[in-house]
């Protein structure tokens, strides 16, 4: 069975912290893993990461995946009150089922000021 | 663009009513997909298409019902709502070679 785990679930940090989310995954024929940011409505995109060991960085977030481990982990530098959100991790699977995504729990991320 | 669009926003149905949730999207996406949203359980699968004619069943299609007549349109239909079904639906989208799909707002369903 294809499984995506977040962890930790839950976080809470006072802003200006760093904080690292972790996304694992056993999936058959992997593709690539998403991350999304989700805060009162639809999932936003954030990155998307297909390659071992090349990071993506935006702004003061950046992700990095581990195609021998299996995980990938999201980084949030100098937290600030808008960075609180649930961020979910995705994994795409490839070949007959490239069109699906598996979706972990998600981390729900509170910053306080 | 509008980008994915769903309504209703919000709905309250009773037990053994039916309805359909709309989804429409103008950017020619062939890859459509439903999802339902509860609480620690994150986005479960409910059904998906590949592009106009073709749909299949995702991870939790009992009690729904799809059809993509269109390569824009992507309705989900209950046939006979359950409290079970009370949920945050969502509707995404994405183009053939692209992996990260676009989500629509969400409807919010309550079944009493």
């Amino acid at each position: 069975e294809d499984k995506v785990v977040q962890s930790p679930l839950s976080l809470v940090v006072h802003e200006g912290d760093t904080v690292t989310l972790n996304c694992s995954y056993e999936v058959t024929n992997f593709r690539s893993l998403l991350w999304y940011k989700q805060e009162k409505k639809a999932p936003t995109f954030l990155f998307m990461l297909t390659s071992s060991g090349i990071e993506k960085k935006s702004g003061r977030l950046s992700s990095i995946l581990d195609k021998k481990e299996l995980f990938s982990i999201l980084n949030i530098t100098a937290t600030q009150t808008g960075d609180s959100a649930v961020y979910l991790c995705a994994v795409v699977h490839s070949g007959g089922s490239n069109y699906k995504l598996t979706f972990g729990k998600g981390t729900l991320l509170t910053v306080n000021p | 663009n509008a980008g994915v669009t769903q309504t209703p926003k919000f709905q309250v149905l009773k037990t053994g009513q039916s309805m359909t949730l709309q989804c429409a999207q103008d950017m020619n996406h062939e890859y459509m997909s439903w999802y339902r949203q509860d609480p620690g359980m994150g986005l479960r699968l409910i059904h998906y298409s590949v592009g106009a004619g073709i749909t299949d069943q995702g991870e939790v299609p009992n009690g729904y019902n799809v059809s993509r007549s269109t390569t824009e349109d992507f309705p989900l239909r209950l046939l006979s709502a359950a409290p079970s079904q009370t949920s945050v639906y969502f509707c995404a989208s994405r183009p053939q070679g692209i992996n990260g799909y676009t989500f629509g707002s969400g409807t919010r369903l309550t079944v009493v």
